[in-house]
């Protein structure tokens, strides 16, 4: 069983569509949670991120952590064709140096 | 401002030769990491370095696989002997360290071997 699981669908939605993205993971101890977008062929670009537990805003995009169901997601509102990407989760412990692990990511594609 | 820097961004070469890579991190950033990526995958965790020092390596990093960073700057990873196995991204991030551990990525560098 890998530490983090996300579906890698497609997942197809029409323009201005909510968006729900998730991953979940075994690893406790992860502290840091965090989420990518990758357009094809270029490298991920850094969207959010949460330390611990809670939720975290930012313009249409919404993280929110379950440390106690080691669930994550990230919300997109009104979603827009130029988000169409794949979008990963990442995530890593705390105390010094933690390398961190990705999930495979979800295909989005925005139709308009 | 200037993100983390690849080059080349596209290398394709023939089985069993040589190729390296070259990563410039965010100025001011101690760590730097090396990840690989196939298709229809996340990032791979490589190897990371603390300055100038390689901390960890995974292993995925065989012993065809090296990588340097000569005082704390720039980054290379070389992989000797080449096979069609090692065609992926290889991605390279920074970290500012001091505990902040985000890790901001560079575009990748492809590479296809024939």
């Amino acid at each position: 069983q890998k530490e983090v699981e996300q579906d890698p669908g497609p997942l197809s939605v029409p323009e201005g569509a909510i968006v729900s993205l998730n991953c979940t993971y075994s690893n406790s101890a992860f502290q840091y949670f965090m989420w990518y977008r990758q357009y094809s062929r270029k490298g991920p670009e850094l969207l959010m991120y949460t330390y611990s537990s809670g939720n975290k805003e930012d313009g249409r995009f919404t993280a929110q952590v379950d440390k106690s169901s080691k669930y994550i997601s990230l919300f997109i509102r009104d979603s827009q064709p130029s988000d169409s990407a794949t979008y990963l989760c990442a995530m890593s412990r705390t105390g010094g140096y933690q390398k961190v692990t990705f999930g495979t990511g979800t295909k989005l594609q925005v139709i308009p | 401002d200037t993100g983390v820097s690849q080059n080349p961004r596209h290398k394709i070469t023939k089985r069993g030769q040589n190729v390296t890579f070259r990563c410039d991190p965010i100025s001011e950033h101690n760590r730097l990491y090396w990840y690989r990526q196939t298709l229809g995958q996340g990032p791979e965790f490589l190897t990371y370095f603390q300055n100038e020092a390689q901390l960890e390596k995974s292993r995925l990093l065989s012993d065809r696989f090296s990588a340097e960073r000569p005082k704390g700057s720039f980054s290379t990873l070389e992989i000797q002997r080449t096979e069609q196995g090692d065609s992926a991204m290889y991605l390279c991030a920074s970290s500012p360290g001091a505990g902040e551990e985000i890790q901001y990525f560079g575009p990748g560098t492809r590479l296809l071997v024939l």
